[in-house]
């Protein structure tokens, strides 16, 4: 089945810039969704189909996918962007299945 | 606006099924392109993927799963459905039920979720 995989936490300071990155097996040749989940809440779609943004969802979330590497960047970090997020694909193989990311928790120092 | 809201036991004994209900409102379950998919989270862990029901019909599970799984859909009441056999304390999550769109299975909109707890 495919894998992708996550770094468990990434810090930054206020007003700088958080990158998130997801790996998988020619990840590039795939859509990759990216969800924000704060503690008590349901996830929220923040990037989809590798780098658009959902309405609503501030500038300063983007993505980018290629190669093994798929990434979340989130300009001008704000204490409010902490929270854990999640990378996500369709693997359409011969058992297709939703794959998550193991999630990465997001510090705002 | 879709919303979309869980229902179903807390509690559940070893072994039993589990049974959850998914109320679909601000939309038609039955009208348009869309998967209704069921995920958990286990406290502290990350998402997993349960299965999704097509507009159609059709079902894809977790192979993880596959064996214990069913979801189903029922059109007049606007709602689906997951039941989840011999369950053991590992399957104690939050279950979120959700609305994804085309085959990229993009999760537009998910449901506060509903704690499940597995326990004698």
């Amino acid at each position: 089945s495919y894998v992708l995989t996550q770094p468990p936490s990434v810090s930054v300071a206020p007003g700088k810039t958080a990158r998130i990155t997801c790996g998988g097996n020619n990840i590039g040749s795939k859509s990759v969704h990216w969800y924000q989940q704060k503690p008590g809440q349901a996830p929220v779609l923040v990037i989809y189909y590798d780098s658009d943004r959902p309405s609503g969802i501030p500038e300063r979330f983007s993505g980018s996918n290629s190669g093994n590497t798929a990434t979340l960047t989130i300009s001008r970090v704000e204490a409010g962007d902490e929270a854990d997020y999640y990378c996500q694909v369709w693997d359409s193989s011969s058992d297709p299945s939703v794959v998550f990311g193991g999630g990465t928790k997001l510090t705002v120092l | 606006q879709v919303q979309l809201q869980e229902s179903g036991p807390g509690l559940v004994k070893p072994s039993q099924t589990l049974s959850l209900t998914c109320t679909v409102s601000g939309g038609s379950i039955s009208s348009g392109s869309y998967y209704w998919s069921w995920i958990r989270q286990p406290a502290g862990k990350g998402l997993e993927w349960i299965g999704r029901i097509y507009t159609s019909g059709s079902t894809n599970y977790n192979p993880s799963l596959k064996s214990r799984v069913t979801i189903s859909v029922d059109t007049s009441k606007n709602q689906f459905s997951l039941k989840l056999s011999s369950v053991t304390a590992a399957d104690t999550a939050v279950y979120y039920c959700a609305r994804a769109e085309d085959t990229a299975m993009v999760i537009a909109y998910w449901g506060q979720g509903t704690l499940v707890t597995v326990s004698s």
